[in-house]
């Protein structure tokens, strides 16, 4: 079975910081990884995902995240934070040919950024 | 297409009541997803359908809840005799096909508060 471990709770962090929030899963098989945010009183958005390929994936909106596999990690990073970016983000996975296609989620990194 | 809808937005209910929840997913999504995520956790996932067929339960999914999805359209959940451990953030996720190259689109959920 998948299960997923974000690492920390709250990320406090001034605004043009960077800030990295990691992800650790654990799998006997191979995954595809996620990171959804989700703002207030809103549903899940998907902000990234590694399927298979290049290691590194970027969004739209400057995050980016990596996956290790000998780490099986998948940490989500931002060079520089914007007060907009004030959101909980849950990193999740889900197996590739059975279960489904559900999400096994981590249970959440609450980025607070400052002025 | 307005996305996931998710109905009410929030439930406040007298413990030992029964209460239901209707997702409405983007019409063309053949799979949809029942979540629920508690205060300062991840979701877990509750059940999935394909089409009209409820394909998985979760051991979470107790015998006082059941899910139906007739006819392949909405879904409705429905919780007897609710406990006030039942008191959590219920998301309705719905897409396209299992492969998570297409993504899921989740709705903004439906808060449950039991008293």
């Amino acid at each position: 079975a998948q299960s997923v471990t974000q690492l920390d709770s709250q990320v406090p962090v001034f605004e043009e910081a960077p800030v990295e929030l990691r992800c650790n899963y654990s799998s006997s098989v191979s995954v595809y990884l996620f990171w959804y945010v989700q703002y207030p009183n809103q549903g899940l958005q998907l902000l990234l995902k590694y399927l298979s390929g290049s290691t590194l994936v970027e969004s739209i909106n400057g995050f980016e995240a990596e996956f290790n596999k000998s780490q099986t990690s998948f940490h989500l990073r931002k060079p520089s934070v914007h007060i907009s970016d004030t959101a909980e983000y849950f990193c999740a996975v889900s197996h590739p040919y059975n279960q489904g296609g559900k999400l096994i989620f981590g249970q959440g990194t609450e980025l607070s950024v400052k002025p | 297409d307005t996305g996931v809808s998710q109905d009410p937005r929030h439930k406040i209910t007298k413990r030992g009541q029964n209460v239901t929840f209707r997702c409405d997913p983007i019409s063309e999504h053949n799979r949809l997803y029942w979540y629920r995520q508690t205060l300062g956790q991840g979701p877990e996932f509750l059940t999935y359908f394909q089409n009209e067929a409820q394909l998985e339960k979760s051991r979470l999914l107790s015998d006082r809840f059941s899910a139906e999805r007739p006819k392949g359209s909405f879904s409705t959940l429905e919780i007897q005799r609710t406990e006030q451990g039942d008191s959590a953030m219920y998301l309705c996720a719905s897409s396209l096909s299992p492969d998570p190259n297409y993504g899921y689109t989740f709705g903004s959920g439906t808060r449950l508060t039991v008293v």
